[in-house]
């Protein structure tokens, strides 16, 4: 069965840090996201992605962050200069007709 | 008052009961509305989904929509061990192509 893939599974950087969350979607999707989840937390919308360009982003979803498809299989999301308060687990997601499909998540601890 | 609420549990069941799962919203333009189990450190998976207002049977799984209250629920027949994990509620006004809102999860526990 076709799955959203996402490595690493963890992360560890420095506060002040640049670190790139990588997926690969499933194959015939055309639609990604990215969601965080902070321990004990909602499941919180990030970003939205099609043809090539942000369709939304939340609030959360500031300068610091960025996405990118860099070819047509891989999914990034970096965060150019992390902080504590980016601790968090984070899910790539794929849909298609409405339905959203979510990888394992990358555990991102800053320390 | 929140989009989504949903009690956070823990819910603690015997193998074999019927499951109640519920979130209540407050944004009257949902029109999508998905179950998700999330088992520890994991990500979400799609259980159900949902259009509208009614009901739709998957197996041991039923989910109900009221928007007249603002109201779903899932329910879980002829509940497993391997049925414990957090169940996450979420809805949008567009499906998938716009962003979900979630509830922050019920923890159930089925035991033996």
């Amino acid at each position: 069965e076709p799955e959203v893939t996402q490595t690493p599974s963890h992360q560890v950087t420095q506060m002040g840090q640049e670190v790139i969350l990588r997926c690969v979607p499933i194959s015939n999707h055309l639609y990604f996201y990215w969601y965080r989840q902070i321990l004990g937390q909602k499941v919180e919308f990030l970003v939205s992605f099609y043809n090539n360009e942000i369709s939304e982003k939340s609030e959360i979803f500031d300068d610091q962050f960025s996405v990118e498809r860099p070819d047509g299989s891989n999914f990034t999301l970096k965060i150019r200069s992390t902080k504590l308060e980016d601790s968090a687990m984070y899910f790539c997601a794929s849909s298609e007709r409405g339905l959203l499909f979510f990888g394992s998540g990358t555990q991102l601890s800053v320390l | 008052q929140k989009e989504v609420e949903q009690d956070p549990g823990p819910l603690s069941v015997p193998e074999g009961a019927i499951v109640s799962l519920n979130c209540t919203y407050s944004n009257s333009a949902f029109q999508y509305f998905m179950w998700y189990r999330q088992y520890s450190r994991k990500g979400p998976e799609l259980l159900m989904y949902t259009y509208s207002s009614g009901n739709k049977e998957d197996g041991r799984f039923t989910a109900q929509v009221d928007k007249s209250s603002k109201y779903i629920s899932l329910f879980i027949r002829d509940s497993q061990p391997s049925d414990s994990a957090t169940y996450l509620c979420a809805m949008s006004d567009s499906g998938g192509y716009n962003k979900l809102i979630f509830g922050a999860g019920t923890r159930l526990a089925v035991h033996p």
